[in-house]
């Protein structure tokens, strides 16, 4: 079936360094979107990519997406210790209604 | 709005217990979904609706029930609960959009945490 993996698994920065985290799905997708979840709490929703190669920016944060459609990044630039959490992409292939997540990359930052 | 509200917050239920969790969204939203996620661990999506009286299974459906019978609430429905279930479980609703089916941005709920003895 269908996997979405992400790497790292875990990510440890020092505050003010910057961080990737990426997202490789073995089929196509039609969207993808990123979530990041804070401890205890519940995904809050950060962007949707749906064209192929596609460079999203929200502030300090890029996301972009592959041009085959496969595969997603986000990077953090120079880290701060609100950024903690867990950032999770989710994808959905064509014809489907089905969000794959990601394993997700759990993000520490140190002061 | 109260976005998407989980009932309860908290459970623990015996083995072969039966119970249902609510889930309900005043956005009007055609889409809504449950996932699992389990200690560090992704969400899995249970099942999913794309609209009143349409569901359809997930990845992990075995043991549970869903039923739309309104565009609001999305109730799961554990049959007959098993020490393999506890986890936290997430609703989530989100807009569909209807010509090209790519859904748009969701929106979870605080969640269930369910133990199972």
């Amino acid at each position: 079936g269908q996997q979405v993996m992400q790497i790292p698994q875990y990510q440890h920065v020092q505050e003010g360094e910057d961080f990737t985290t990426y997202c490789n799905s073995s089929t196509t997708l039609s969207n993808i979107q990123w979530y990041k979840q804070r401890p205890g709490g519940h995904p809050v929703f950060l962007i949707q990519l749906v064209k192929s190669g596609e460079v999203k920016k929200q502030k300090r944060l890029t996301f972009q997406f592959g041009e085959a459609k496969k595969n997603s990044s986000l990077h953090i630039t120079a880290t701060q210790t609100t950024d903690v959490g867990t950032y999770f992409c989710a994808g959905i292939t064509s014809g489907t209604y089905k969000y794959i997540f990601g394993t997700g990359t759990r993000l520490k930052v140190l002061a | 709005n109260a976005g998407v509200t989980q009932t309860p917050k908290f459970q623990v239920l015996k083995t072969g217990q039966s119970m249902t969790l609510q889930c309900a969204q005043d956005m009007n939203h055609e889409y809504m979904s449950w996932y699992r996620q389990d200690p560090g661990m992704g969400l899995r999506l249970i099942h999913y609706s794309v609209g009143a009286g349409i569901t359809d299974q997930g990845e992990v459906p075995n043991g549970y029930n869903v039923s739309r019978s309104t565009t609001e609430d999305f109730p799961l429905r554990l049959l007959s609960a098993a020490p393999s279930q506890t986890s936290v479980y997430f609703c989530a609703s989100s807009y569909m959009s209807a010509t090209s089916g790519r859904g748009n941005e969701q929106f979870f709920g605080p969640g269930t945490r369910l133990t199972v003895l």
